[in-house]
Formats: C-alpha cells, structure tokens, sequence
C-alpha cells in the first residue's frame, strides 16, 4: 500500500545545478500537490494540478516547474538552484471535488533538499 | 486578507494532562477543516475534516470541533506518542482544488 512516493529522501546540490524530485501516487488521485516546507513554517503550495495535462502556480512558483504527463506521476523542476531553496519538499494527492469542496491530501514523506 | 493562525506555537504537556489547540480563521465562505499530524521526518497525515460549525469528530484521545472563526483540537489524557505537530488547513469556496495551512503547533508530551 505505497500512497504518494518521494525520491530522493535526500539531496544536496550546488547552487546553480539543475534536479527533478520525483513524485508518484498509486491510488488514482485526479488532484496532486507540491509544497514546501521550511523550518518552523507551515506548508506553501508551489505549484498543483487537478488532472493530466493541466498545472497551475500557487503561492511560490518562481524557481520551479512541473509537468503531469500521466495521472500517477507529478514530478518538479528546479532549474538553477538557489541558497533560498533549500527546504523539504512534500508532494500531496486527492481524490479532488468537482462537485465543491476538496477531499483530504495524502502527503508523502518528503525530500530534504540543501542547496550548497 | 484570508488568514489561518494556530496558537500556541509549542506545548509541552505532562502525560495525562489535557489541553486544547486552536486554529483561528479569517477566511469566508468555508467548505472545510481538515486537521493533520506531522511527526519529524514525516509528511502530514491526515485526522479529520469538519464542514460546518457545531461539528466534532473524534479519534481516540484527540477530539475536533469547529466554530465560525475557529477550531479546536481536544486532546484528553494525553500519551508521550500523541507528540508531532498538529496542522490545521481551511478549503473555501473561491480556493479551487488548494487548501491553505497554518502554521502548526509542536506539541510534547512529557512522560
């Protein structure tokens, strides 16, 4: 019974290198989330998507970039790593709510990423 | 401004004693509280979900409600293992598919 699947668990890049953290959920969530979290801080959505084949920004997108190719999959992009990435990462699914009103996310375990 | 804020921070609670956590929101047209434990190195996993005040959901020793500006989280005779970070997240109306967090509170619970 896997849920949401994060890889890697751990990372440490240098500043200016590139990275996808890979997410993958088996329970056929239409909805999946990439957040981040720094220390002592609550979660912030960096980008989500209610489908295959469509994304959207939340609160922090500047950085990243996301695709979503097949339901299972949602991986994020870190293109030139910054100092100011450094954080753990969650990724999230849902079953989602067409009708009005979310469903409960599933989160994994995260990567803890330091950028060096 | 939508705002969701928890209180207390941090607590620290002897083993048997119990105490409540808040989680205060600004936002209108609610659809839905949803609350979450983290323990460290973890991802949130999900307790409960309110939709509409007056509401209480239970879960052995952890009890929710909800009001319209707030909730609580009840936490009876509490154990060393009930010890993680208590997330809450408001999902409203105009929010599309995204929920947004508080903060959280650490709580310990001393043995």
């Amino acid at each position: 019974n896997a849920g949401v699947t994060q890889t890697p668990k751990f990372r440490i890049l240098k500043i200016g290198q590139s990275m996808t953290l890979q997410c993958a959920q088996d329970m056929n969530h239409n909805y999946m989330y990439w957040y981040r979290q720094d220390p002592g801080m609550g979660l912030k959505l960096i980008y989500y998507s209610v489908g295959a084949g469509i994304t959207d920004k939340g609160e922090v997108p500047n950085g990243y970039n996301v695709s979503r190719s097949t339901t299972e999959d949602f991986p994020l992009r870190l293109e030139l790593a910054a100092p100011s990435q450094t954080s753990v990462y969650f990724c999230a699914s849902s079953k989602g709510d067409r009708g009005g009103g979310n469903q409960p996310q599933h989160f994994g375990d995260g990567t803890r990423l330091s950028i060096l | 401004e939508d705002q969701v804020t928890q209180s207390p921070e941090a607590l620290r609670l002897q083993e048997g004693e119990s105490s409540s956590l808040n989680c205060s929101y600004t936002v209108s047209g609610l659809r839905g509280l949803f609350w979450y434990r983290q323990d460290p190195g973890k991802g949130p996993e999900f307790l409960f979900t309110l939709y509409s005040a007056g509401e209480e959901k239970e879960k052995e020793r952890l009890k929710a409600t909800l009001t319209k500006k707030e909730s609580f989280l009840h936490i009876t005779a509490p154990k060393p293992e009930d010890s993680a970070t208590y997330l809450c997240a408001v999902d409203k109306e105009t929010s599309g598919s995204r929920l947004t967090f508080g903060e959280g509170t650490q709580l310990t619970v001393n043995p």
